[in-house]
């Protein structure tokens, strides 16, 4: 089956504390995505990839921190990570078709909600 | 200004019912445009792509206004399982790899 898988799902930790949440997608794709959902601001993208070594800031990216050694993982770091990081987070991949006149369709993880005290 | 802009609603509309709701965008130069279907606390998934004027699927429309620069997606005779928060999301205009988001807008379809 073709899916994004995060882990963990849900994760309470306090400030300061280093964590990684792991995105793996089996579909072969090119591009991977990180994006936080808060009330009221809907999803921002973190960090975007668009392969292996290939890494670029998003919207969002202060406080975190990724990698792409290898093609079908794309893991998020906060190395201290603040109560402001308090969020659901969401991975996401596409093959990624770069034209002025259409992009890929991205497909999601299930989501990590992330509390940080 | 936002890139992205949508009315959080939430549209509460009867079982039937035809609705629609607007995306407006920031950069005029915008080429594809998306609307994504989230439920409640789950992952979004791809409702429809628009590249051009606009795009149909089964009971679903999404029609672009360029002039205007909004997207709308029409949704006819609504059904109780579409009660959920629907995204638009639209490439950054000078980077295609960067996604902007609008905060959604809420349908609740009741009977």
């Amino acid at each position: 089956e073709a899916q994004v898988t995060q882990n963990p799902r849900y994760l309470i930790t306090v400030t300061g504390k280093k964590l990684t949440v792991t995105c793996s997608q089996n579909m072969n794709h090119e591009y991977m995505s990180w994006y936080r959902q808060d009330p009221g601001l809907g999803l921002r993208q973190i960090y975007y990839s668009m392969n292996v070594e290939v890494t670029d800031k998003g919207d969002v990216p202060e406080g975190y921190k990724v990698s792409r050694k290898e093609k079908r993982n794309f893991p998020l770091i906060l190395e201290s990570p603040s109560p402001n990081q308090t969020s659901l987070y969401f991975c996401a991949s596409s093959s990624r078709t770069l034209t002025l006149a259409g992009t890929d369709t991205q497909y999601f993880g299930p989501g990590t909600r992330l509390t940080v005290l | 200004r936002k890139e992205v802009e949508q009315d959080p609603g939430p549209f509460n509309v009867p079982e039937g019912a035809t609705v629609a709701f607007n995306c407006t965008y920031s950069n005029s130069a915008s080429q594809s445009f998306f609307w994504y279907r989230q439920d409640c606390r789950k992952e979004p998934k791809l409702l429809m792509s628009v590249y051009s004027s606009g795009n149909e699927d089964g009971r679903f429309t999404a029609q672009l206004n360029r002039a205007s620069q909004y997207i709308s997606l029409l949704i006819r005779d609504s059904k109780l399982s579409d009660s959920a928060t629907y995204l638009c999301a639209v490439p950054d205009k000078y980077n295609f790899n960067k996604f902007y988001f609008g905060s959604g807008t809420k349908l609740n379809v009741k009977p």
